[in-house]
């Protein structure tokens, strides 16, 4: 399989702070990655659908300015959380868009643990 | 509104029987199905894809599609207590080239 990182693994924050999240395809290129967001109990959503060199394409009910979405080159995308508040302490997990070998499939970083304060 | 429905269990198999998850979905466009394990505290990690209809096997997995029922399917054989996990099934309408949609989820019990 696929190795995708995410830095940090978990965060702890005041409200009103930003974070960045960072996640990372370390053995392949992605010029698609995905940010996810999971609550307790819940499945994972889709936020957002982040393409290298483009603007990320947010999904119904998120807003853009709050989750700033990045991705600079082929094997990173960033996801800030501006004025995080305390709804917004969730898993944030990120997956990478694998097409080597003839498949196309998704591979998902460690996820980062939000809690905000 | 795309839906993926699962039962969300707890479904519990004793070991080294056969454990069967199902899923359905309601996006007729849909073109690539995944299963993947999560483990409580964890990112889900990548079983198995199914892009045609009929069965896939890898290794103790197989995976069944019927894409006229709209009908997904995991089974494991010899099932291990490290199975235990939740088992998400994700489908898409454009590959790997549009997010997934999931189900919330079977909580698989393998009992010793």
């Amino acid at each position: 399989g696929a190795v995708v990182s995410q830095h940090p693994s978990w965060v702890i924050c005041k409200s009103g702070t930003s974070v960045k999240i960072e996640c990372r395809s370390l053995d392949f290129q992605a010029t698609t990655m995905f940010w996810y967001r999971q609550f307790p109990k819940q499945s994972l959503m889709l936020m957002a659908t982040s393409n290298e060199g483009s603007k990320a394409t947010y999904e119904q009910g998120v807003e853009k300015d709050k989750f700033l979405i990045n991705h600079a080159s082929l094997t990173l995308s960033t996801l800030t959380v501006t004025s995080a508040h305390p709804e917004d302490s969730s898993f944030y997990i990120c997956s990478a868009r694998d097409r080597r070998l003839g498949t196309d499939t998704q591979y998902f970083g460690p996820g980062t643990r939000l809690t905000v304060l | 509104q795309k839906e993926v429905e699962q039962n969300s269990g707890p479904l519990s198999v004793p070991e080294g029987a056969i454990a069967s998850l199902n899923c359905t979905y309601s996006d007729r466009g849909s073109q690539s199905f995944f299963w993947y394990r999560q483990y409580s505290g964890k990112s889900p990690e990548l079983i198995m894809f199914i892009y045609s209809n009929g069965d896939k096997e890898d290794g103790r997995f197989t995976a069944q599609l019927n894409k006229a029922s709209q009908y997904v399917s995991l089974l494991i054989r010899d099932s291990q207590p490290s199975d235990s996990a939740t088992y998400l099934c994700a489908v898409s309408s454009g590959g790997g080239a549009d997010g997934l949609t999931f189900g919330k989820g079977t909580h698989l019990i393998i009992q010793p």
